[in-house]
């Protein structure tokens, strides 16, 4: 069965250093999304990515974040100067149809 | 803004019995989806069952079923003869409708469910 893959599983980075996560879609998935999740809180939307433009963004993706599909599989999320509450996991989620998210395993990310 | 009620924080059920999950949400609109995830402690989220608000008939995917009630915004999971494998946080979420399908997910605080052997 088709999977979302993210990578890393991990990563500690300090703050103010940038951060790249990465997210392989299920292929032929035209609707692609990140939303994270601080421990013991809910999952929280990002952003939504829809031919090769941001759909929506909610107030947490601020300019310190951007995404892009560089070379058209990939779907990454770049994090420009991290901050100490930018610790979460991060997960990718991808839509073929116009019904269900699929998620990837996730990104722990540790700001120090 | 669409918002998800889990008023549950934890629940616990023994192995083999039938769990019920409660879930509110409020909505202006009258197309949506609803879905219950399911993440294990390695963090996964994990499709568990979807239904479309159009549907009167209620999901089923297995021991997963859900009641949904249109009018009362409700839309609970229920689990039967459950098994330790079933033991995760449930979250509740929420998707409006769009022609364009690239609508958020909004999702409740979760239920943590203990399976007791």
């Amino acid at each position: 069965e088709p999977e979302v893959t993210q990578t890393p599983s991990h990563q500690v980075t300090q703050m103010g250093q940038e951060v790249i996560l990465r997210c392989v879609p299920i292929s032929n998935h035209l609707y692609f999304y990140w939303y994270r999740q601080i421990l013991g809180q809910k999952v929280e939307f990002l952003v939504s990515f829809y031919n090769n433009e941001i759909s929506e963004k909610s107030e947490i993706f601020d300019d310190q974040f951007s995404v892009e599909r560089p070379d058209g599989s990939n779907f990454t999320l770049k994090i420009r100067s991290t901050k100490l509450e930018d610790s979460a996991m991060y997960f990718c989620a991808t839509q073929g149809g116009v019904e269900t998210q699929y998620f990837g395993p996730g990104t722990r990310l540790l700001v120090l | 803004a669409q918002t998800v009620t889990q008023s549950q924080p934890e629940m616990s059920v023994q192995e083999a019995e039938t769990v019920t999950l409660s879930c509110t949400y409020d909505t202006s609109e009258s197309d949506y989806y609803l879905f219950w995830y399911k993440q294990p402690p390695s963090r996964q989220m994990i499709l568990v069952i979807r239904q479309e608000a159009y549907k009167q008939q209620n999901a089923t995917e297995n021991r997963f079923s859900v009641n949904f009630q249109k009018a009362a915004k409700s839309f609970s999971l229920k689990i039967s003869d459950s098994q330790l494998g079933d033991a995760a946080m449930y979250f509740c979420a929420y998707r409006g409708f769009s022609n364009f399908g690239n609508e958020k997910l909004t999702f409740g605080t979760g239920t943590r469910l203990t399976i007791i052997p």
